[in-house]
């Protein structure tokens, strides 16, 4: 099973900043089969980036997804108020699918 | 708009059964994406539980829940089911139903999340 972990736990920043998330896998990930999601309190989580670096339907390009084989990072070019969220990455190249632990970005 | 739709929060006992249900509406060929359940214990994050292809019921768990948990679909109601024959008070979670994103591949994304169920077991 490939484990996934995120860094930091917690990102604390100010509207208008940029954001840096880092996911990094125990072995490499194939095809770049790695996914981050946004997870709002009370909501269910919400695709943003597949395939490392692919937006999703109806994501904005503030939102940007590199990396391959073990390290991935996220990043949010200039953090709106509706940012403020839990992120967790996913790889799905290796059965079990697994997911990073989250990285919460809060208003500093 | 693509759907899915979970059934109601639930609270039981311990050694109790239960079935959770997640209705998917608004898209095509629902035999042939693969759907699958995601739990999240109370503040903690996401653990892949498991996936279900509708048109064959070829269904693959995580070795964490491979025998804790049955996933099984009725393609008829464009339904999947997530059950317990004898809950624990360690299953006490939110559980997530997802949809593949890509038509029917294995290895994939979810493009989709149902609204979750909440589950509380507790005497």
């Amino acid at each position: 099973e490939i484990v996934l972990t995120q860094s930091p736990g917690t990102l604390s920043l100010s509207p208008g900043e940029r954001a840096t998330l880092s996911c990094r896998a125990s072995q490499s990930v194939r095809s770049t089969y790695l996914a981050w999601y946004q997870q709002k309190p009370g909501q269910a989580p919400r695709l943003l980036i597949y395939g490392a670096s692919s937006r999703a339907t109806g994501i904005p390009d503030r939102f940007s997804g590199s990396g391959s084989g073990t390290d991935f990072t996220l990043t949010i070019s200039r953090l709106e108020p509706e940012d403020f969220a839990v992120y967790f990455c996913q790889q799905y190249a290796n059965s079990p699918a697994t997911f990073g632990q989250g990285t919460k970005v809060e208003i500093k | 708009e693509v759907q899915l739709v979970q059934s109601g929060a639930e609270v039981k006992k311990p050694g109790e059964s239960l079935k959770i249900a997640c209705k998917a509406s608004a898209y095509n060929n629902f035999n042939n994406h693969w759907i699958g359940w995601v739990r999240q214990m109370p503040g903690k994050g996401l653990e892949w539980i498991g996936i279900i292809y509708p048109g064959d019921s070829d269904t693959r768990y995580s070795p964490s829940f491979q025998g804790q948990v049955t996933i099984s679909a009725d393609k008829s109601i464009r339904t999947v089911y997530l059950q317990w024959s004898s809950l624990k008070a360690s299953d006490t979670a939110i559980y997530y139903c997802a949809r593949h994103g890509w038509l029917a591949a294995l290895d994939n994304y979810f493009d989709t999340w149902g609204q979750g169920t909440r589950v509380t077991v507790s005497s």
